[in-house]
């Protein structure tokens, strides 16, 4: 049962322009939302969150959007930058601080 | 600091056998959790373990189990290897609410 999903696999944006990820969720006991970045051959990274009583959160070029009556979220990258070619997971956090739950995550390409 | 490490990187075994994973935590983290990634069911999580207690458990068979020692390295055990058990292992720490993940352990069973 994917409590947390990522409809795009893939995403291809070009450099400057803006990459929008989406993700749904169907867990309402969710208490936070995060993001997490992954090159090959490492471990995911953390990148931006936000608590479940918040609708944005922007931390640099990066900005979370949640629409809880949808349980829908979005990452907004503006602008995009090669280096941000990266498979991005979509997470979900309830009352249990060391179980995630992962969508499948969405390669995007930004490409010069 | 020093990240999270975890060993071998890589290992093939074939079916049947069992093997063990190990994790060390970034010190001064006592939360380890653990988790499978594959391509068909995502990341998927294991269990936790923080001071040597196992705190919660996914779905996942009895063939899989854990433990965490004291300095609070852990270790997972599968035993009676599928090739279904196929995937990168991943495990990581806390100290608090975010979690810290290790480059993986790439398990292939043949």
């Amino acid at each position: 049962d994917q409590q947390v999903k990522q409809n795009s696999p893939s995403l291809s944006v070009q450099e400057g322009r803006i990459s929008i990820l989406n993700c749904d969720y169907t867990n309402s006991m969710f208490d936070y939302f995060l993001w997490y970045k992954k090159y090959p051959a490492e471990g995911p990274t953390f990148l931006i969150s936000i608590s479940s009583i918040k609708d944005k959160n922007e931390d640099g070029r990066f900005t979370v959007f949640l629409n809880k009556s949808a349980k829908h979220l979005s990452l907004h990258i503006v602008p995009s930058q090669p280096g941000d070619s990266a498979v991005y997971f979509c997470v979900g956090r309830g009352s249990t601080l060391g179980r995630l739950y992962f969508g499948r995550g969405t390669q995007l390409t930004v490409w010069p | 600091k020093a990240g999270v490490t975890q060993t071998p990187r890589y290992l093939i075994k074939t079916r049947g056998q069992q093997v063990t994973l190990s994790c060390s935590p970034i010190s001064g983290h006592r939360s380890v959790s653990w988790y499978q990634q594959t391509p068909g069911q995502g990341l998927q999580f294991l269990f936790e373990y923080f001071s040597e207690t196992q705190r919660n458990k996914g779905n996942f068979p009895g063939r899989f189990s854990g433990r965490q020692f004291s300095n609070s390295r852990s270790e997972m055990n599968v035993s009676t290897l599928e090739l279904g058990d196929s995937a990168l292992y991943l495990c990581a720490s806390r100290d608090g609410y975010e979690q810290y993940f290790g480059p993986g352990t790439r398990l292939t069973v043949t």
